[in-house]
């Protein structure tokens, strides 16, 4: 079985401080690991993924993840928040071998403050 | 590219009615797509997972008389809310993906459900 843990349930951090959200993961196989954001009453926005190659992945806004084998992590960075990042964040995960069924995480709160 | 579309944004409905929210791919073809449900505060839960042109498959708990899954084609699924109750207010939202084994998710906006 796969699963995800965000053992954050908000984070707070101040705009232009940098941003990190924490994510580790539990698959049988190679994971494919992902990063949502939602905003009020709207669906999920995909930020980035990890699928092979290289550890630190870029994506959308600015932000970036590193994967950490050893450390089943995954863990979301953005250099410098905005207060426009203030959302709900979501990780997720899917396990080559079992298919194309994502879990997710239960979700970490950003708060960035002006 | 890669937009998901959901219709309606929002219902409200009586108690005991069927309640259809629609799940388009507008750009890119939709082999599979997940219907999943989301309380307040909380993560998205899965429901079901709905291949075009065959069955459903269910997630263990969920209902499958309750919430019909169709897939007629490769843009659209249906998922009907059958005999609504207010414990089946909540918010769902689907996601497509192509191919077999597609590596990403696109999620539409969301449904917000709301039976009285």
């Amino acid at each position: 079985a796969q699963s995800v843990a965000q053992p954050e349930d908000q984070v707070n951090v101040a705009e232009g401080n940098p941003l990190t959200v924490k994510c580790t993961y539990s698959v049988s196989g190679n994971p494919y690991l992902f990063w949502y954001v939602q905003y009020p009453n709207r669906g999920l926005q995909f930020l980035l993924k990890y699928i092979t190659g290289d550890n630190l992945v870029k994506g959308s806004y600015g932000f970036e993840a590193e994967f950490n084998k050893s450390q089943t992590s995954f863990h979301l960075k953005k250099p410098s928040a905005l207060v426009s990042d203030s959302a709900l964040y979501f990780c997720a995960v899917r396990d080559k071998a079992a298919g194309n069924k994502l879990t997710f995480g239960g979700g970490t709160r950003v708060l960035v403050k002006p | 590219g890669a937009v998901v579309s959901q219709h309606p944004s929002r219902v409200i409905c009586k108690s005991g009615t069927s309640v259809k929210i629609e799940c388009r791919s507008l750009d890119f073809q939709a082999t599979t797509m997940f219907w999943y449900r989301q309380f307040p505060k909380q993560s998205l839960m899965l429901m079901a997972t709905s291949n075009e042109g065959s069955k459903a498959t269910y997630e263990q708990g969920v209902e499958k008389d309750k919430f019909l899954i169709n897939h007629a084609s490769l843009t659209l699924s249906t998922l009907t809310v059958t005999s609504a109750h207010p414990e089946d207010s909540s918010f769902y939202i689907c996601s497509a993906g192509a191919g077999v084994n597609t590596d990403t998710q696109y999620f539409g906006p969301g449904t917000r459900l709301t039976v009285l």
